[in-house]
């Protein structure tokens, strides 16, 4: 099965900083990847999907990167609001399943 | 408005047997894949099962493979997750999620507030 791996596992960050997260599959993946953003208390919410596409509704501030094995995720100017953990996840056509990278949780510096 | 209600979650002793409903309403159910995500308390997402919007492709998470069986009814506009087995480690909140297209393998869009598993004696 493939793996996802999120670097860093945590950070802590500013109001208005850039920050960058990151997410490694263990083979290549083309362009199969989504970010999801997680609030506590909350169901996720699907940021990005197909490595760089923004779902309807998400903040332009938000934008995704990345193919074949080395995918990110940039939040161009942090808000208050986007203190959360983020998740990629990747599916595999053979054998069918999903998966999910271990969660970058962005806190307040 | 898409709205995805789980149920059927509580306490249960290792061993024994749980089914998860989900309610879906405010989109056409038949047209999309859907799928059961879990989340331990404190932990990341593990996906858990998915199931194509015929039930002509189904997956499993090797974690519970042989243990947990997924399936829907369209008629009912309604996805079940029959649980056997249940062992400490299947505690989590589990999630019922919408897929983005008919088929097994894609992005899950929409997310139910979860239904609480916790599996003690």
């Amino acid at each position: 099965a493939i793996q996802l791996t999120q670097s860093p596992s945590s950070l802590s960050a500013s109001v208005g900083d850039r920050v960058t997260i990151t997410c490694r599959a263990s083979q290549g993946i083309s362009s199969a990847l989504a970010w999801y953003q997680q609030k506590p208390g909350k169901a996720p919410k699907l940021l990005i999907y197909d490595a760089s596409s923004l779902e309807s509704g998400v903040p332009s501030r938000f934008s995704g990167s990345g193919s074949g094995t080395d995918f990110t995720l940039t939040i161009s100017s942090l808000q208050p609001e986007d203190f959360a953990t983020y998740y990629c996840q990747q599916f595999n056509n053979y054998p069918e399943e999903l998966t999910f990278g271990g969660g970058t949780k962005v806190e307040i510096k | 408005e898409v709205q995805l209600v789980e149920s059927g979650g509580g306490l249960v002793q290792p061993g024994r047997s749980l089914r998860l409903s989900c309610a879906a309403s405010g989109f056409t159910f038949d047209d999309y894949a859907m799928h059961w995500v879990r989340q331990a308390p404190g932990k990341g997402l593990e996906w858990v099962s998915g199931i194509s919007w015929n039930s002509g492709s189904i997956g499993y998470a090797d974690s519970v493979k042989g243990r947990f069986t997924i399936s829907r009814d369209n008629a009912k506009n309604s996805l079940y997750l029959q649980m056997n087995s249940l062992r400490a480690e299947d505690t989590a909140l589990y999630y019922c999620a919408k897929d983005w297209n008919d088929i097994l393998t894609g992005y899950p869009d929409y997310w139910g507030q979860g239904t609480l598993v916790t599996v003690s004696s």
